[in-house]
């Protein structure tokens, strides 16, 4: 079964405007971690936001931040004030026993 | 966090030769993992790398293959043996790091890899 799920495989924003990318994530632990990454063209993935499963507060990192709504299974990625060097592969991923599962990806770019 | 070096960034080989991948990290950690990302495609695990231990390879992939070095806690090397062009990808090292919030997994560079 699929644990991590991205629907969105690409996403278009207007410069300086809001995106949400979606992510879905599937585990029966009880403890476990969520994570965001940006792959550019270079292929380097740069660590974006973690939130841990007992967070009560969404994570926020500068103009990034986790919406994280654990009854659905949801920790969708807010970028804020879209750059284009915003422009890149966002991947979910999640830690849940001794794994780390990623998602699909999803493109995003960034129009001026 | 921490600071992840790779090398070679990106290599253009002809088939059936072998490239050795390095991996140098700023601070000891337990466990590196390597791990295959093929052209359009998500992050795929080869391996994990213990220093004192075999490394431990996920179904698919084999030691023959994908033989890896830990000779200590800051490096590992990942090599790829006997190229064909599938074998072209991007290979990322990474460690996990313990935080106070959780395990947190960090990654190098990348390497980006053209089998001729």
């Amino acid at each position: 079964a699929q644990k991590i799920t991205q629907t969105q495989p690409g996403m278009f924003v207007q410069e300086k405007e809001a995106v949400t990318l979606d992510c879905t994530y599937d585990t029966s632990d009880p403890s476990y971690g969520l994570f965001w990454y940006k792959q550019p063209s270079s292929g380097e993935m740069i660590f974006l936001i973690y939130q841990g499963s007992y967070d009560q507060q969404n994570a926020t990192e500068g103009r990034y931040s986790l919406n994280f709504q654990k009854a659905r299974k949801s920790a969708n990625l807010v970028i804020s004030a879209s750059q284009l060097g915003d422009s890149a592969m966002y991947f979910c991923a999640m830690r849940s026993g001794n794994q780390f599962y990623f998602g699909t990806g999803t493109s995003l770019t960034v129009i001026p | 966090s921490a600071v992840i070096s790779q090398k070679p960034s990106r290599d253009i080989c002809q088939r059936g030769t072998s490239l050795t991948i390095q991996c140098q990290v700023d601070s000891q950690v337990t466990m590196m993992f390597w791990y295959r990302q093929q052209p359009g495609q998500s992050l795929t695990l080869i391996a994990t790398a213990n220093q004192g231990s075999e490394a431990t390879y996920e179904s698919g992939f084999v030691i023959d293959k994908f033989p890896i070095s830990r000779p200590n806690l800051t490096f590992s090397t990942l090599t790829v043996s006997n190229m064909s062009p599938e074998d072209s990808s991007i290979y990322l090292c990474s460690v996990e790091v313990f935080a106070d919030r959780g395990e947190k997994l960090f990654f190098g560079s990348g390497t980006q890899l053209s089998v001729l």
